[in-house]
């Protein structure tokens, strides 16, 4: 099954203890990002890869890194997470002008 | 800059009435647009996108949306609402000529009453 699988589903955490948030996609999809939806917000994006090594910011990328090594990972990672960094995080991947195609979604509270 | 504006921030609509959720964008060039919803603790998923061709396009569950370059729209509609149809609705749009990022709306929460 065609999927994007985020994990893990649930954390809260406290400020400043460095997190991991994995993102994983077997479609062999080149592209792929991470966005944070809060309310009244939407979804905003934060980084996104346009394929292996290839990774650039969005319009939210304070506080936040990512790395591409390989096509099907692409993690997210908080060095020094704030309160302010609560928030419900989504990945998702395209193959060229394709719809994307979304994870289920991680809730970070960080206190 | 691109950006995308979905007025309401909820719809209510009775079951079994015709539903319109709206969306206006702004971008440089040919705009690709879509629209996707989103149900409780769950992902977003791809409902329909326009590109180029017929304005009027077809999607999953009976939607249908329409392309309008004039007044750079793509209102969502259907025909007969469900009550399994309320959920949370973004619209989504980006320019093409290799543009990889694409900007959503804020979303609008669809209430369909029974």
């Amino acid at each position: 099954e065609a999927q994007v699988t985020q994990n893990p589903r649930y954390l809260i955490t406290v400020t400043g203890k460095k997190l991991t948030v994995t993102c994983s996609q077997n479609m062999n999809h080149e592209y792929m990002s991470w966005y944070r939806q809060d309310p009244g917000l939407g979804l905003r994006q934060i980084y996104y890869s346009m394929n292996v090594e290839v990774t650039d910011k969005g319009d939210v990328p304070e506080g936040y890194k990512v790395s591409r090594k390989e096509k099907r990972n692409f993690p997210l990672i908080l060095e020094s997470p704030s309160p302010n960094q609560t928030s419900l995080y989504f990945c998702a991947s395209r193959r060229g002008d394709q719809p994307q195609h979304f994870g289920d979604g991680t809730r970070l509270s960080i206190l | 800059a691109q950006s995308v504006a979905q007025p309401e921030d909820q719809v209510n609509v009775a079951e079994g009435n015709p539903l319109t959720v709206k969306c206006t964008y702004s971008v440089s060039g040919n705009p690709y647009l879509f629209w996707y919803v989103q149900y409780p603790n769950r992902g977003l998923q791809f409902l329909l996108k326009y590109i180029t061709g017929d304005n009027l396009v077809k999607g999953s569950y009976g939607f249908e949306a329409e392309f309008n370059k004039s007044q750079t729209s793509f209102h969502l509609k259907k025909p007969s609402a469900l009550v399994s149809d309320s959920a949370l609705y973004f619209c989504a749009v980006r320019g093409g000529g290799g543009s990889y990022i694409p900007t959503f709306g804020r979303g609008t929460s669809l209430i369909v009453h029974p």
